[in-house]
């Protein structure tokens, strides 16, 4: 198996704009997370599904801020409209037992 | 608020001498603590973990230490190589929820000089 793939690597774009970050899970995981990770804060869990089902998004900053999964083998987190303090690393992670296993993260920056 | 805190946002240390990293937290309902590696351009990787029943955990020339009492772990690894250099990053789980919702710290960056 390839891994957990996120796309893109990097992404830059304007305030204002909409930002769409993509994921595909490891296939038989059963979890899936978006962490996003800061200088300040470290990884910060932002959401999860389990079975395609979104069990906590308590971590998701504002409503700007929303996750899908329409099927086992893709996700998306989706910013609208997107702020400067948004810049980060958002990593996808899925899992099917105790291991954690991540993407190697979209690097967002927004002027 | 913060629950996991690395206080120390760099270390560094010469080739074949020990590392020590350090992590704080403060929810006592933790029950399993982990340690992640990252590269540059990569995602965490998963390292060495302990329960909040133990004290220690040793795997190779990774040892976890867990004071409970104190609410501290740390991380040694001995000796270090050049390619320890990474952040590292401690975590830590609440019993009821996945394995993967776990509560990271701001990592700290290792470098291993020759």
């Amino acid at each position: 198996d390839a891994g957990v793939i996120q796309s893109p690597r990097h992404e830059v774009t304007e305030m204002g704009q909409e930002v769409t970050l993509r994921c595909k899970p490891i296939s038989g995981h059963d979890y899936l997370f978006w962490y996003r990770q800061t200088m300040m804060r470290g990884l910060e869990l932002l959401i999860y599904f389990n079975n395609n089902v979104p069990i906590d998004d308590s971590g998701m900053p504002e409503d700007r801020f929303s996750a899908k999964m329409p099927n086992a083998s893709f996700s998306t987190l989706k910013i609208q409209p997107s702020e400067p303090r948004d810049s980060a690393v958002y990593f996808c992670a899925s899992s099917f037992s105790q291991e954690l296993f991540f993407g190697s993260g979209t690097q967002l920056s927004v002027l | 608020d913060q629950q996991v805190k690395q206080n120390s946002p760099s270390l560094s240390v010469q080739e074949g001498r020990i590392s020590i990293l350090n992590c704080d937290y403060t929810n006592s309902m933790f029950d399993y603590f982990l340690w992640y590696k990252k590269y540059p351009a990569e995602g965490p990787t998963f390292l060495i973990s302990i329960s909040s029943i133990k004290d220690k955990n040793e795997d190779g020339r990774f040892t976890v230490f867990l004071n409970k009492s104190a609410k501290h772990l740390s991380l040694h690894i001995v000796p270090s190589q050049p390619g320890d250099s990474a952040v590292y990053f401690c975590a830590a789980r609440i019993p009821s929820d996945s394995w993967g919702k776990l509560q990271f710290g701001a990592g700290t960056q290792v470098v291993v000089t020759p």
